[in-house]
């Protein structure tokens, strides 16, 4: 069975930096593309970031571009985001998604249950 | 910018059946292999249909994918208490780029 759990959420100043991660198990992670997707408490979902299987290709929705990076460990079947210039309108749970397939046009099958990240002073 | 739209709210009897869409601001989303997910209140998002059409493992087969017209369509026939949830669309936009709708709250009464 496919399980995804992040952590590294919690309470940030603007401006500050967070790392979170995504600790994978129940499938092949190197052999799967991988996203994170975001929802701000009470609204909708948001797409954040993708990275194929080898970390060949990596994409970003444009209101995290520059600020934001994924990565992957496939030896630890683990993936990354690292934060940074965070803002008040990052707060949000960041959910790990894993792709159906090795490369980023193919869609999410399978989630985590988030982490809440809140960006305040 | 693109805009993927859905209907912001829907209700539908129980046992009956609902048709939720999902829409570009302009042109079709047929190329855009639109996929469907469901989040109860409180929950993790789940996986219902993707590449327009295919059910997820587990998903019962109430639950269809489909195009009508210019628009991707989420059919759900013999609606249940517990289907009652947020639904949200997804569209792949190019360049590894994808893109939510604003989802769509289902009631079931």
């Amino acid at each position: 069975e496919v399980h995804l759990v992040e952590s590294g959420g919690g309470l940030v100043q603007p401006g500050r930096s967070l790392r979170l991660s995504c600790a994978a198990s129940g499938f092949t992670f190197g052999d799967y593309a991988m996203h994170w997707v975001r929802q701000p408490p009470g609204k909708g979902l948001e797409w954040v970031s993708g990275i194929s299987w080898s970390s060949g290709t990596i994409a970003y929705a444009e209101s995290v571009k520059g600020r934001f990076t994924i990565s992957r460990d496939n030896a630890k079947s683990s993936l990354y985001m690292q934060m940074n210039s965070l803002r008040p309108e990052d707060t949000a749970f960041y959910y790990c998604a894993k792709a159906s397939r090795w490369e980023l046009p193919y869609p999410i099958d399978h989630w985590g249950q988030g982490t809440l990240v809140t960006v305040s002073s | 910018q693109t805009v993927v739209t859905q209907e912001p709210s829907f209700s539908v009897s129980p046992g009956g059946t609902v048709t939720l869409t999902c829409g570009l601001s302009s042109g079709s989303v047929s190329t855009y292999f639109p996929s469907w997910y469901q989040q109860p209140p409180g929950q993790a998002p789940r996986t219902l249909i993707y590449s327009t059409n295919t059910r997820s493992s587990g998903v019962p087969d109430r639950f269809s994918g489909s195009i009508l017209g210019n628009k991707a369509a989420l059919t759900i026939t013999g609606a249940q208490a517990d289907d009652e949830s947020n639904y949200y669309c997804m569209l792949y936009m190019g360049s590894g780029i994808w893109v939510f709708g604003g989802g769509t709250k289902l009631t079931v009464l």
